[in-house]
């Protein structure tokens, strides 16, 4: 049960576009569609914004997409807002009714 | 509206235990399955343990296997962590979080969550 890989920082300026990357094994990332992005402001509970890849949850902007190609999941940002500057972690199904988590990346926006 | 609320958080000795609740209210509890994901003071969330909506089915992270215990009661409409032998590790915000299936889909709604330090 290992973390996934996630950069620990990431930035923009308004406007702009923004990935993030998600590394994970063979035995998660890359053996399930069961990658999922959460979104975490300071003092707030995690908020799901992308599920099963690519799939946004009702209420959450289309500026946030999400895809998979082997072992690597990625969240892209577009058009950046200051609202968008939080923590964002993905994680996978792992198998045996376990889960992984990323360890996370911030999200600044110049 | 969906409610999940965490609470039996507090400070603890070192190989002490604790019992963590989770009311939800806001949606059909028996029809989803219910996790535990800590997060550290200021680190990243870990998944702890999570439970089918009949409890038939089970899993936990290494970090905790033989010493947490995941339980629920659908009648109550409650979700519990029993934590035995604490480690100064396991000091972390508690939340519990609904899915739809145990294995495999994500984690839709979360609670504030509820602060366990374990400390001499």
């Amino acid at each position: 049960q290992s973390a996934l890989t996630q950069p620990p920082s990431a930035s923009g300026s308004p406007g702009q576009s923004v990935t993030i990357s998600c590394i994970g094994t063979s035995s998660d990332v890359g053996n399930y569609d069961y990658v999922s992005w959460y979104q975490q402001h300071p003092g707030e509970a995690p908020k799901l914004m992308i599920y099963d890849v690519s799939k946004r949850p009702s209420g959450v902007p289309d500026r946030f997409s999400g895809s998979k190609s082997g072992n690597t999941a990625s969240l892209t940002v577009s058009g950046l807002q200051a609202e968008d500057e939080a923590d964002y972690y993905c994680s996978s199904y792992a198998g045996s009714n376990n889960r992984v988590f990323g360890g996370g990346t911030k999200l600044t926006v110049l | 509206e969906v409610q999940l609320v965490e609470s039996g958080g507090g400070l603890v000795q070192p190989g002490r235990s604790l019992r963590l609740s989770c009311a939800a209210s806001g949606f059909t509890f028996d029809d989803y399955a219910m996790h535990w994901v800590r997060q550290a003071p200021g680190k990243g969330l870990e998944w702890v343990s999570g439970i089918s909506w009949n409890s038939g089915s089970i899993g936990y992270a290494d970090s905790v296997k033989g010493r947490f215990t995941i339980s629920r009661d659908n009648a109550k409409k409650s979700l519990y962590l029993q934590m035995n032998s604490l480690r100064p590790e396991d000091t972390a915000l508690y939340f519990c979080a609904k899915s739809r299936w145990l294995a495999g889909s994500h984690f839709d709604y979360w609670g504030q969550g509820t602060l366990v330090t374990v400390s001499s």
